[in-house]
């Protein structure tokens, strides 16, 4: 089967550094997405890791190791514009996108 | 790049009657577009593939018949909910797979459906 785990909710300081973890099992692999979704919006694309290591991308960096079934995003210096919902995506057979049910993080002064 | 609209934004209705929503790739052509619904606090569900110039993909659940898909160009494809009822009203996302990239999809800003 596939299935994706994320914590529901986290929480951090303004400036501070949040590593969001994911694990997933699936029966096929093509990659694995991070998505940031803002209360009422549609998701917009972070990041995407198909081999084994860390990808940097400004703030924001997204890590996986498939052996481990395991990905996590680090947001750097946390400003209050990242409050959003992150959602660990990993794209299975046919390029369809399966979803994770989403960490809402909220970033407090 | 990769934007994709969405037409309407929001949409009230009465019980009984047909939504047309729109998803557009505005500035690069998308061979697969995806239809997606969101009810509130929970993961997007994948509701069907679709694909120009053929029929679209249902997953598991959805009924093909009330969910009209159709894909008649590269830059545009319609969902359309017939009979709507109260338990249709959600938010419901189109996204377009870019032919050049890593495969990611670029999403609609969403179309929320209330049925009265």
């Amino acid at each position: 089967g596939q299935n994706i785990d994320q914590p529901t909710e986290m929480t951090a300081t303004e400036g501070a550094i949040v590593q969001i973890n994911c694990t997933y099992q699936t029966s096929g692999f093509n990659g694995l997405f991070w998505y940031q979704q803002h209360a009422g919006e549609a998701p917009t694309f972070l990041s995407y890791n198909v081999l084994d290591g860390l990808e940097e991308k400004g703030r924001f960096s997204s890590f996986l190791s498939r052996s481990k079934g395991y990905s996590y995003l680090l947001l750097k210096e946390l400003q209050m514009k990242d409050s959003a919902s992150y959602l660990c995506v990993f794209s299975g057979g046919y390029n369809k996108l399966i979803f994770g049910a989403g960490t809402r993080l909220a970033v407090h002064p | 790049g990769a934007v994709v609209s969405q037409h309407p934004s929001w949409v009230i209705c009465k019980s009984g009657t047909s939504v047309k929503i729109e998803c557009r790739s505005l500035d690069f052509q998308a061979t697969t577009m995806f239809w997606y619904r969101q009810f509130p606090k929970q993961s997007l569900m994948l509701m069907a593939t679709s694909n120009e110039g053929s029929k679209a993909t249902y997953e598991q659940g959805v009924e093909k018949d009330k969910f009209l898909i159709n894909h008649a160009s590269l830059t545009l494809s319609t969902l359309t909910v017939t009979s709507a009822h109260p338990e249709d009203s959600s938010f419901y996302i189109c996204s377009a797979r870019s032919l050049a990239g890593q495969g990611e999809q670029y999403f609609g800003p969403g179309t929320r459906l209330t049925v009265t």
